[in-house]
């Protein structure tokens, strides 16, 4: 059965600084990985996905890294904002594609 | 315009109640989702229904009934509340591809369950 966990499970930072979240899965057959943000009180929305047989996706200021074999993914945050405050959720997709597994999530408090 | 709803937002009820919870999506999605928030934030599947189908029941109590009208609505009732039954419910959709659920779940603001 796959376990995802992250680590740090709460980190605070101040503004400008670059940082790395880490997502380690236990079942490398993935279809693809995913990580979310969620704010408080709301909904998760969906940052980055890369897929099994990808290395890397980007998108703005977010970098998020993927390798299968060690089961490992970590997202890159650059030149973090306060705005950036959320907590940050990876999840892995299973290969029957229609079940996601989460961590439990890194708190991110971005300091102005 | 929402593209996962849900409501109602908040629900606070007594132990022992049945209540429901209902979720739409106009995304056109034929995958739809039930996830358990608990307390300590984590996030966990309970159903996964494909186009008004079962495929995913991940050892929930039979006290709680997912129902798929059509593929853009599941709803979820719940009978006889407990207080383990408190956390956040959350809905979400994906594509389907005829073989996977096809790539991002687009996720609803959650519902926020309380049982006193």
């Amino acid at each position: 059965k796959q376990e995802v966990t992250q680590i740090p499970a709460a980190l605070s930072v101040p503004e400008g600084e670059n940082l790395v979240l880490n997502c380690s899965f236990t079942d490398s057959a993935i279809y693809n990985l995913q990580w979310f943000r969620q704010d408080p009180g709301k909904g998760l929305t969906s940052l980055l996905l890369i897929q099994s047989s990808q290395r890397e996706q980007t998108s703005g200021r977010l970098n998020a890294s993927l390798d299968k074999s060690s089961g490992r993914s970590t997202l890159y945050i650059a030149a973090s904002q306060p705005g950036d405050s959320a907590t940050y959720l990876c999840a892995a997709h299973n290969n029957a594609g229609n079940m996601l597994t989460f961590g439990g999530g890194t708190r991110l408090m971005v300091k102005p | 315009d929402t593209a996962v709803s849900q409501t109602p937002k908040y629900l606070v009820t007594q132990m022992g109640n049945d209540k429901s919870i209902k979720c739409e999506q106009n995304l056109g999605h034929d995958t739809m989702y039930w996830y358990k928030q608990d307390s300590k934030k984590f996030l966990k599947i309970m159903f996964s229904y494909n186009n008004k189908e079962l495929i995913i029941n991940e050892t929930v109590p039979n006290r709680f009934s997912p129902k798929s009208p059509d593929k853009a609505h599941l709803n979820l009732h719940i009978n006889s509340l407990e207080l383990g039954d408190s956390a956040v419910y959350f809905c979400a959709s994906s594509p389907w591809d005829g073989l996977l659920a096809k790539n991002i779940q687009y996720f609803g603001a959650g519902t926020r369950l309380s049982v006193l």
